[in-house]
């Protein structure tokens, strides 16, 4: 079946960096566009970053850009997020999610399946 | 603030029909993106339960169904059951900021 899981979370000190790395199995990972989503503790849901199926393409939110970096190795079936110069704003589940359909950064596509996310904890 | 506007909460009782709507903007909803809805259980990673405004995935009971209309869309659940409860999301792409764009949220109350 398909399955998105999430590694690298942890508690970091501001300002420091962070790599997290998603394992993707259950389906042709080189085909599809793949993004990262966040969510705070106790709030809701908010778009990171996405990159096309050949990493041609890779967008990212206004409160990432400069700071975090979306990379993958389809070699390797792995999507990655690089966080740098990490704040406490910063700290929230980090999701990796599969686009529903489609292997380029569509507007219009939706997030299906989702992995079961990993902790990111930027405190001093 | 979220771009796409929901209530905090909703409730209802079992067998009754609630509606959870998303309103946005001439940049998002009104502009023709599509509205996806995800469904949050405590201590779990969202699930898609419609796509394309009224689309389920394959295993979503008939009783969800999605609609949208100008800049606002909602979400409608009848023959309410207890396994309902949960945190509802709506989803788009907002134009004016280059991004895919949730809603805050509903929890949805069975009483």
């Amino acid at each position: 079946q398909v399955q998105l899981v999430e590694s690298g979370g942890g508690v970091v000190q501001p300002g420091r960096s962070l790599r997290l790395s998603c394992a993707a199995s259950g389906f042709t990972f080189s085909t599809y566009a793949m993004h990262w989503v966040r969510q705070a503790p106790g709030k809701g849901l908010e778009w990171v970053a996405v990159m096309s199926y050949d990493g041609s393409d890779r967008y990212y939110a206004d409160s990432v850009k400069g700071r975090f970096t979306i990379s993958r190795d389809n070699s390797k079936n792995t999507l990655s997020l690089q966080m740098n110069s990490l704040t406490t704003e910063d700290t929230a589940v980090y999701y990796c999610a599969r686009v529903g359909v489609g292997s380029v950064a569509a507007a219009g596509n939706w997030f299906d399946p989702w992995g079961q996310g990993t902790l990111v904890t930027v405190s001093s | 603030q979220s771009v796409l506007t929901q209530p905090p909460s909703v409730s209802g009782a079992p067998g009754q029909r609630v509606t959870i709507s998303c309103t946005g903007s001439s940049s998002n909803i009104g502009a023709g993106f599509d509205v996806h809805w995800y469904r949050q259980l405590p201590g779990t990673a969202p699930k898609a339960f419609i796509y394309g405004n009224n689309n389920r995935p394959s295993g979503v009971p008939d009783r969800f169904s999605g609609s949208k209309s100008g800049t606002s869309a909602s979400l409608a659940i009848t023959g309410l059951q207890a396994e309902d409860e949960a945190d509802y999301y709506c989803q788009s792409y907002d134009r004016s900021v280059s991004a895919w764009v949730f809603g805050g949220g509903t929890k949805l109350t069975v009483l």
